[in-house]
């Protein structure tokens, strides 16, 4: 069946450092590939996201690249701040488009960053 | 801007009642979604809604589970006969599908407490 893998699930970095976690998807016809931060008891929230079409997308300190060849994408969080602390979550799902496709999410088992100031 | 409420925050109920999780998604959504997380781990897909009627479940959406949308606004999914290991946070969540975004907008969530 479907499946999202994620990597690493905790990471720790200092303050100012890089950050990046991986996914890998099972599904070939997935096509759709958000990323969701999720703070201590609160909702996930979308933080970036990318279409198959794409093969790298920016968003300030935020950055999403695709290798849709080996069915893996991945989140990278430069000049990492305290506030950035929390569990991201990758997701994947398949093509609006697609006649009966339901958008539905397939998420990775998570991944805690902890930024030490 | 829009967002999606859930009520209650927190269920606390007895193994083998009946309960109902209530959710309003954004107004100009027309697909909504449940999704469960267990306590520390992943989100987890239970079931989509579209076109008032169920377009997709997952394994665990077994005949235990129900959803419904009463009226033009509350969307709402019943446990009939509750289990301990439906413990956990509850997240609604809705879709307006269009061209340039696929975005899935969660609300707060309520966590479910079997005891």
């Amino acid at each position: 069946g479907e499946n999202v893998e994620q990597h690493p699930s905790t990471l720790s970095v200092q303050e100012g450092d890089s950050a990046v976690i991986k996914c890998t998807y099972s599904d070939s016809a997935s096509n759709y590939f958000p990323w969701y931060k999720q703070e201590l008891g609160k909702r996930p929230q979308l933080i970036i996201d990318i279409r198959s079409n794409v093969g790298e997308k920016k968003d300030q300190r935020i950055a999403v690249t695709l290798n849709k060849t080996a069915k893996h994408f991945s989140l990278h969080i430069t000049e990492t701040q305290p506030e950035d602390s929390a569990v991201y979550f990758c997701a994947a799902s398949l093509n609006p488009l697609s006649y009966g496709a339901t958008n539905k999410l397939i998420f990775g088992t998570g991944t805690l960053l902890a930024v030490q100031p | 801007e829009p967002e999606v409420t859930q009520t209650p925050s927190h269920q606390v109920t007895q193994m083998g009642q009946e309960v109902i999780l209530r959710c309003v998604p954004i107004s100009n959504h027309l697909y909504f979604y449940w999704y469960r997380q267990i306590l520390g781990q992943k989100v987890e897909f239970l079931v989509s809604f579209y076109n008032n009627e169920i377009s997709e479940k997952s394994e665990i959406f077994d005949d235990q589970f129900s959803v419904e949308r009463p009226d033009g606004s509350n969307f709402t999914l019943k446990i009939r006969s509750t289990k301990l290991e439906d413990s956990a946070m509850y997240f609604c969540a809705s879709l307006s599908r269009t061209a340039s975004t696929d975005t899935q907008y969660f609300g707060p969530g309520t966590r479910l407490t079997v005891l």
